[in-house]
């Protein structure tokens, strides 16, 4: 069963304003990745956070992670239409090969 | 480079028809994965290879057999489909885990399967 919760399920802002969506988990994890999907797409890797990180920077992409409060947060900065998409983190455990999967935020920027 | 390519893109099939889908990845990566996803869920997990001749479950297994024969080929097969089995299914590859841990996973996409 999914052990990912994304928070929130879908967001709709205007163009140029800044995107934050939130992950928590239950299990224990090792790191934390965050995936974009546009629509009738594959999902695309963005940026993979260890546990010994709080903070990681990628353009206009800022990733937060909590490990004591088993959370972990995305900004996406200046938003741009481009950035529509739906939004996945997946759990990266220290057990095995399956990554826990979030169930997405969907971001509408609205031009 | 084409990643990752899954066939076919679309299918509709009838409830008991069989079908096999095809992923093939041209990055030499030693694990690959098949997914399903569902309207308002994540990704979950059918099967899972690490290697060529390997094969492993997942947390949604039944109903679907695996074959990885090929280090870039990785074969999802139906036996006998029921409409439960309606879905996007997603391949995925990525390097072992050992080669800087916890590599990103380059994911196909999709093949669209309706089962009536």
């Amino acid at each position: 069963s999914q052990q990912g919760e994304e928070d929130p399920q879908a967001l709709s802002i205007q163009e140029g304003e800044n995107a934050t969506m939130n992950c928590s988990y239950k299990t224990s994890i090792n790191n934390l990745q965050w995936y974009r999907q546009n629509s009738g797409r594959g999902l695309v890797h963005l940026i993979l956070i260890r546990s010994n990180e709080r903070e990681k920077h990628s353009g206009r992409l800022r990733v937060t992670l909590d490990t004591s409060k088993k959370s972990s947060s995305l900004l996406i900065t200046a938003s741009r239409a481009a950035d529509t998409a739906s939004y996945f983190c997946a759990g990266v455990p220290d057990s095995n090969y399956q990554l826990i999967w979030g169930a997405g935020t969907k971001l509408i920027i609205k031009p | 480079n084409a990643g990752v390519t899954q066939t076919p893109k679309f299918r509709v099939l009838k409830t008991g028809q069989s079908m096999t889908l095809l992923c093939a990845q041209d990055m030499n990566h030693e694990y690959m994965y098949w997914y399903r996803q569902d309207p308002g869920m994540g990704l979950r997990l059918i099967h899972y290879s690490v290697g060529e001749g390997t094969t492993a479950k997942g947390e949604v297994p039944d109903g679907y057999n695996v074959s990885r024969l090929k280090k870039q080929n990785f074969l999802l097969g139906l036996e006998s489909a029921a409409p439960s089995q309606t879905s996007v299914y997603f391949c995925a590859s990525s390097y072992r885990r050992g080669q800087g841990s916890n590599q990103p996973q380059h994911f196909g996409d999709g093949t669209r399967l309706s089962i009536l």
